[in-house]
């Protein structure tokens, strides 16, 4: 079946790292996404990772991929007050498509 | 470059009205798909369009439906609204359809349903 968990929630202290952990039920993945949404907003584009790579670094963020346990994380370097949002992870199964399966987004709060 | 704009940004309606929402895919961009997300859950997603043709479905019936026009712009109907219906639809595009170009998203429409 299709399913993309998260947990709910993420607090942490400015400066400090964050990691954010998803995992997937579908074995038939291609890509991998993360992605940002702040309140009233779109969806932003933070990040993405081929299946068949283990891990991709951009700036202050570093996506690891456990392609054996079906899990995802995304870690955030130095976290700043604008990383809070809710941060979701999306699964594309299969090519020629552009459906993603979401995870349901974690909240990441960070305070001084 | 110019980003995937949608519009408006807010609507309301009343249950049994029927609603269009219109996307501009991001340039260079051909394909485009509709998602729903309603509040404190992950977008679901409706359907895709490539080539002015539907070529992927998500699980919503078919008062659900959508164009694709020349310019690659979009536009989302659904009739017979349902208080369910109450949600943000977002629009994303990406190039050719391929699977391999990453989806970018608009800000999205809020629609009420009252």
């Amino acid at each position: 079946g299709e399913d993309v968990e998260q947990s709910l929630f993420l607090s942490v202290r400015e400066g400090d790292s964050s990691v954010i952990n998803c995992t997937y039920t579908d074995s038939s993945s291609t890509y991998l996404y993360w992605y940002k949404q702040e309140p009233g907003a779109g969806l932003q584009l933070l990040t993405y990772i081929f299946s068949n790579m283990d891990m991709k670094q951009d700036q202050r963020l570093t996506v690891l991929l456990n392609k054996k346990d079906k899990h995802l994380s995304l870690r955030i370097a130095d976290t700043q007050t604008g990383d809070s949002a809710i941060y979701f992870c999306a699964e594309r199964i299969g090519f020629n498509t552009d459906k993603l399966i979401f995870g349901t987004g974690t909240r990441l709060q960070v305070f001084p | 470059e110019t980003g995937v704009t949608q519009s408006p940004t807010h609507l309301i309606k009343t249950r049994g009205q029927q609603v269009t929402l219109r996307c501009s895919s991001q340039s260079g961009h051909n394909t485009v798909s509709w998602y729903q997300q309603a509040l404190g859950q992950g977008p679901q997603f409706i359907f895709q369009y490539y080539r002015e043709e539907e070529n992927g479905r998500g699980n919503f019936p078919p008062r659900f439906s959508g164009l694709q026009f020349p310019n690659y712009s979009s536009e989302l109907n659904v009739n017979a609204l349902e208080l369910d219906d109450s949600a943000l639809y977002l629009c994303a595009s990406s190039q050719e359809g391929t699977g391999n170009s990453p989806l970018h998203f608009g800000n999205g429409t809020r629609l009420t349903v009252t």
